[in-house]
């Protein structure tokens, strides 16, 4: 079965300063990888998804995540940080033999200081 | 992306009694989960509900005591049963959608707070 690990429990940066929240995952083939957020009280907004193709993506609020296959790994990265991406963070796993059930990772709580 | 919403946005609770909660999406979706979130903890999946069938159960979640519903391809309840304190939790549904020939892109509805005295 697939797994997620998110290292890190929690991240403190400066407001713009550069981010880097790391994923790694456990599964035999390629899976579909996913980066959501959850804000204080609210539910899960997608940040961005890999399926195939271009290693490096991009998503929404200035985030861009790259999938390293050789290390099992989908890193998410902002290259300036705003005090409005505190929240915790979320990667997951999807894979079509497991009927694309997502698997999610611990959570990454972000937060910004200024 | 989709537009979900789910009712009661929070309830509070007594003990042994049971809550249902809907989830209202936007558009016809292939398949709806529900997920359950205890405090500070990730996200655990519950359940596929399956349209026109019964719903499909993770290890440790029975329908007994989370029986869940899905008339059609826009709706599904979830049903929290015999609540004890334990229970105190987010409760999310989620939809899936097909992109690019592919079913692979799940979006959240804003969740359920549920909080059992």
């Amino acid at each position: 079965a697939q797994s997620v690990t998110q290292p890190d429990i929690h991240i403190t940066v400066s407001e713009g300063a550069s981010l880097e929240l790391r994923c790694n995952y456990s599964y035999g083939a390629t899976p579909y990888l996913f980066w959501y957020v959850q804000s204080p009280g609210q539910g899960l907004q997608l940040l961005l998804k890999y399926f195939s193709g271009d290693t490096l993506v991009q998503g929404i609020k200035g985030f861009e995540a790259e999938f390293k296959r050789s290390q099992s790994s989908f890193n998410l990265r902002k290259p300036s940080v705003h005090w409005s991406d505190a929240a915790e963070y979320f990667c997951a796993v999807g894979t079509s033999e497991y009927g694309n059930k997502l698997v999610f990772g611990a959570g990454t709580i972000l937060r910004v200081k200024s | 992306s989709a537009v979900i919403s789910q009712k009661p946005s929070r309830d509070i609770c007594q003990r042994g009694t049971s809550l249902t909660i809907q989830c209202q999406v936007d558009s016809q979706v292939t398949m709806m989960f529900w997920y359950r979130q205890q405090p500070g903890q990730s996200l655990t999946l519950i359940a596929t509900a399956n349209q026109g069938s019964e719903a499909t159960y993770e290890s440790g979640f029975v329908i007994d005591k989370f029986p869940i519903s899905r008339p059609n391809l826009t709706f599904s309840t979830l049903t929290v049963s015999n609540m004890s304190p334990e229970d105190s939790s987010i409760y999310l549904c989620s939809a899936q959608y097909t992109s690019g020939g592919i079913v692979n892109t799940q979006y959240f509805g804003p969740g359920t707070r549920l909080t059992v005295l």
